[in-house]
């Protein structure tokens, strides 16, 4: 079945570092990519989405590339705030495989920026 | 708007009793989704509806039980609470159609089995 795989944390920073969180995917179908963020005591929001090979979504500073010949999803920022501190999920929907629009999460990775 | 909401925000059972969590949301979704979430493990989908009157079993149904009798609501039940249904449980919903939806997310109950 469909897996998603995402680095484990927690990632230590400090303010204005560079963030890097891994994700790798396996899917059979043709996935959507997403990046969900949690913060503290909250649900999950979505932080941003890629539907097909090659397109990058952004959003807040973030960016991920769907890479199809690396079955990754990549999350960067070039520059953290305390603000982003928070779990990472990352997230792939298959519906050609099924109805729902039903998501399968990685494991999540906790972020702490110090100041 | 108020989004998805989730009632309780915290629960304490013990061994045996029974609850239900309702999730409700005011954007006219089709699907709704019951998730857990333990630590280490992400979330993971427990029961969905895919419209008022269907309900279908995710990845982890056992010990669990749901109703979508109205479109805007979407109840998990717990007949017999175990220790292993310690968890946080998030309600999500969004709307039919596009393959790329975004799931909204209610901002969870914390259940705690004794």
């Amino acid at each position: 079945g469909d897996s998603v795989t995402q680095m484990e944390g927690p990632v230590t920073l400090s303010e204005e570092a560079f963030l890097t969180i891994n994700c790798t995917y396996t899917a059979t179908g043709y996935p959507s990519l997403f990046w969900y963020v949690q913060y503290p005591g909250e649900g999950l929001q979505l932080l941003l989405k890629a539907t097909k090979a090659d397109d990058k979504g952004s959003n807040k500073g973030f960016e991920a590339t769907y890479r199809k010949e690396t079955t990754s999803f990549h999350l960067e920022k070039g520059s953290v705030q305390v603000s982003d501190s928070a779990v990472y999920f990352c997230a792939l929907s298959d519906r050609l495989k099924a109805a729902g629009n039903k998501l399968t999460f990685g494991g999540g990775t906790r972020v702490l920026v110090k100041p | 708007n108020a989004g998805v909401t989730q009632t309780p925000k915290f629960r304490v059972l013990k061994t045996g009793q029974s609850m239900t969590l309702l999730c409700a949301q005011d954007m006219n979704h089709e699907y709704m989704y019951w998730y857990r979430q333990d630590p280490g493990m992400g979330l993971r989908l427990i029961h969905y509806s895919v419209g008022e009157g269907t309900t279908a079993k995710g990845e982890v149904p056992d010990g669990y039980n749901v109703s979508r009798l109205k479109k805007q609501n979407f109840l998990l039940g717990l007949e017999s609470a175990a220790p292993s249904q310690t968890s946080v449980y998030f309600c999500a919903s969004s709307y039919l159609g596009a393959r790329t939806d975004t799931q909204y997310f209610g901002p969870g109950t914390r259940l705690t089995v004794l």
